[in-house]
């Protein structure tokens, strides 16, 4: 199984600051990661596939990168609502695994 | 709009059984991979189940495969999950998500249904 490894577990930073995730895969996943957010107490949704595409309707502040076994999400100029839980997943083999986690919060 | 309303969760004893419901509306669903993930209280997702658009083909990880079952009814645009022999760490939030066009990534979550094992 691919194991993915996220990047701190928890993160305290101040409005209009730019954050940085980081997901390392444990073998070669050439680009099949996706990006999710899960806000308080709802369900996960998707914001980023393919290791840097954008879905639908997330605004333009994040943006993904990376290559091979290493990814990262970035949130630029951190807004309130960006108070979050956010996994990485792979969708490279099966089984699709998910990193831990990361809770970002507000200073 | 795309929808997915998951029933069926509740409380349930050891060693038993249980079947999770999900309605999808808003897109064409026998174009659609679908699964479940499921989160336990306060921690990660895990995948548990995936089915092909066709329903030919299912996969699971070790953790459930050989107890869990993943099916789907295209007429009715319903998904659904047998889950036999439940153990205590099977108790989490169970999510139906449809799987994206172009990649096993999960573009639609549902609002979750939870599913406690306990005597």
């Amino acid at each position: 199984d691919i194991q993915m490894t996220q990047s701190p577990a928890s993160l305290s930073a101040s409005l209009g600051e730019t954050v940085t995730i980081e997901c390392l895969a444990s073998e070669d996943i050439y680009s099949n990661l996706a990006w999710y957010q899960q806000k308080p107490g709802k369900s996960p949704q998707l914001l980023i596939y393919y290791a840097n595409s954008l879905n639908d309707g997330v605004p333009s502040r994040f943006s993904g990168s990376g290559s091979g076994t290493q990814y990262s999400l970035k949130i630029n100029s951190l807004q309130s609502e960006d108070v979050s839980i956010y996994f990485c997943q792979q969708n490279y083999d099966s089984p699709w695994t998910f990193g831990g986690g990361t809770k970002l919060e507000l200073k | 709009e795309v929808q997915l309303v998951e029933t069926g969760g509740g409380l349930v004893q050891p060693g038993r059984s249980l079947k999770l419901s999900c309605v999808a509306s808003g897109f064409t669903f026998n174009n659609y991979w679908m699964s479940w993930t499921r989160q336990a209280p306060g921690k990660g997702l895990e995948w548990v189940a995936s089915i092909t658009n066709s329903g030919g083909s299912t996969y699971y990880p070790d953790s459930v495969k050989g107890r869990f079952t993943i099916s789907r009814d295209n007429a009715q645009n319903t998904l659904y999950l047998q889950m036999n022999s439940l153990r205590s760490e099977d108790t989490a939030t169970y999510y139906c998500t449809r799987v994206g066009i172009r990649a096993h990534y999960f573009d639609y979550w549902g609002q979750g249904v939870m599913v406690t094992v306990s005597s």
